[in-house]
């Protein structure tokens, strides 16, 4: 089985910089996805790690250690559009890559 | 056709009525996942289908809710002898085999 937590919610002011936390104990593990979720909208891909390290994609990026079982998505100048949840996603590598997700973490953006 | 397509969008159902819910993936992928998402709530796996293989059933909250993909294309989700707790907002969604998993609208489903 597998256990994703990531915190609740976290409250930031435009401009500056959140780092929402990931932690996994997966029983096999293939790579991990970072989705943003507006309300009421579907989910939309917003990064992919498989490797250590970090994977920097404009305003965001998002780091991995797979020996912590851990990740952060982080994001820069905040805008008040970036107010949504983020659903952190593992991969395992039974059941040929399931995915399965954290239940995300309320990201309000104040002015 | 460009993106995962659901139907209906919206569906209002008499407890105890059968509902059947429809995924359209995108074309050429491999896997299908269906969840559902509470309200304020995180997503809740269902079901997955990879190529050929027997489907991952082991989200399936009940014997209630049974799913098939005909042709490694479509996929129906049915839920029989619908309760209230099972109002929410079922998502499909499709990826390549190891690739990001790319989501459909969602339908909307209440039972009254």
């Amino acid at each position: 089985g597998q256990n994703i937590d990531q915190p609740t919610e976290m409250t930031a002011t435009e401009g500056a910089i959140v780092q929402i936390n990931c932690t996994y104990q997966t029983s096999g593990f293939n790579g991990l996805f970072w989705y943003q979720q507006h309300a009421g909208e579907a989910p939309t891909f917003l990064s992919y790690n498989v490797l250590d390290g970090l994977e920097e994609k404009g305003r965001f990026s998002s780091f991995l250690s797979r020996s912590k079982g851990y990740s952060y998505l982080l994001l820069k100048e905040l805008q008040m559009k970036d107010s949504a949840s983020y659903l952190c996603a593992v991969r395992d590598t039974d059941s040929w890559g399931k995915l399965q997700f954290g239940a995300g973490t309320q990201v309000v953006v104040t002015p | 056709g460009a993106g995962v397509s659901q139907s209906p969008s919206n569906k209002v159902t008499e407890k105890g009525k059968d509902v059947e819910l429809r995924c359209d993936p995108i074309s050429g992928h491999t896997a299908l996942y269906w969840y559902r998402q509470s309200l304020g709530q995180g997503l809740e796996f269902l079901i997955y289908f990879q190529g050929n293989s027997a489907p991952d059933k082991s989200g399936l909250p009940s014997d209630r809710f049974s799913a098939e993909r005909t042709g490694g294309s479509v996929s129906t989700l049915t839920i029989q002898r619908t309760q209230q707790e099972d109002s929410a907002v079922y998502l499909c969604a499709s990826s390549h085999h190891r690739g990001e998993a790319f989501f459909g609208q969602g339908t909307r489903l209440t039972v009254v």
